[in-house]
């Protein structure tokens, strides 16, 4: 099973900040990562996928870079609404695995 | 629109069977795989296992083999997970989810989540 690790477990920025997030995976999972966001009491939804391709709605500020092991989310400037936790997720071997998330609050 | 509605939140007591409910909607339910993610109270997501409605064949996930047992009716566009002897590690919102495509797969649509609580 391939295990995805994300850093860091918390980020703490303000608003109109840029935001960075990491992913690793165990091993090469190539470019089939997908992320999600998950706010509060609601059910995840799907960001970018294959890397680095948004899903439909998305806003431009998401983006998603890399390969191999390592993958990088970089929210451009953070809206209000962008506080959340999001999980990155891998589709190229079985089972599919979740990371376990970073948060992102208001600091 | 495609719509995953999921059943209500249960309370039950340890050794009692349950089985919660997906109906999916605005899309034609027999031709995507639909999954169950597990989400225990703070932490994080578990992909369990998935379900083809149009053939019913169903995978697991290796941690989840065994404990859990996924069908579908697609006459009715539903998909089922349920529980022949719950325990209280399964006390956990559970998302059924539709793959955008294949088997090993993205999910591009989520249902609102069933809030299953244990407790005797």
């Amino acid at each position: 099973e391939i295990v995805l690790t994300q850093s860091p477990a918390t980020l703490s920025l303000s608003p109109g900040e840029r935001a960075t997030l990491s992913c690793r995976a165990s091993q090469s999972v190539s470019s089939y990562l997908a992320w999600y966001q998950q706010k509060p009491g609601q059910a995840p939804r799907l960001l970018i996928y294959d890397a680095s391709n948004r899903a439909t709605g998305i806003p431009a500020r998401f983006s998603g870079s890399g390969s191999g092991t390592d993958f990088t989310l970089t929210i451009s400037s953070l809206e209000p609404e962008d506080f959340a936790v999001y999980y990155c997720q891998q589709r190229s071997n079985w089972p599919q695995t979740f990371g376990p998330g970073t948060k992102v609050d208001i600091k | 629109e495609v719509q995953l509605v999921q059943s209500g939140a249960e309370v039950k007591k340890p050794g009692e069977s349950l089985k919660i409910s997906c109906k999916g909607s605005g899309y034609s339910f027999t031709s995507y795989w639909i999954g169950w993610v597990r989400q225990m109270p703070g932490k994080g997501l578990e992909w369990m296992g998935i379900i083809y409605p149009g053939d019913s064949d169903t995978r697991y996930s290796p941690s989840f083999q065994g404990q859990v047992t996924i069908s579908a009716d697609k006459s009715i566009s539903t998909a089922y997970l349920q529980w022949s002897s719950l325990k209280a590690s399964d006390t956990a919102m559970y998302y059924c989810v539709r793959h955008r495509d294949q088997l090993l797969d993205y999910f591009d649509y989520w249902g609102q989540g069933t809030l299953v609580t244990v407790s005797s």
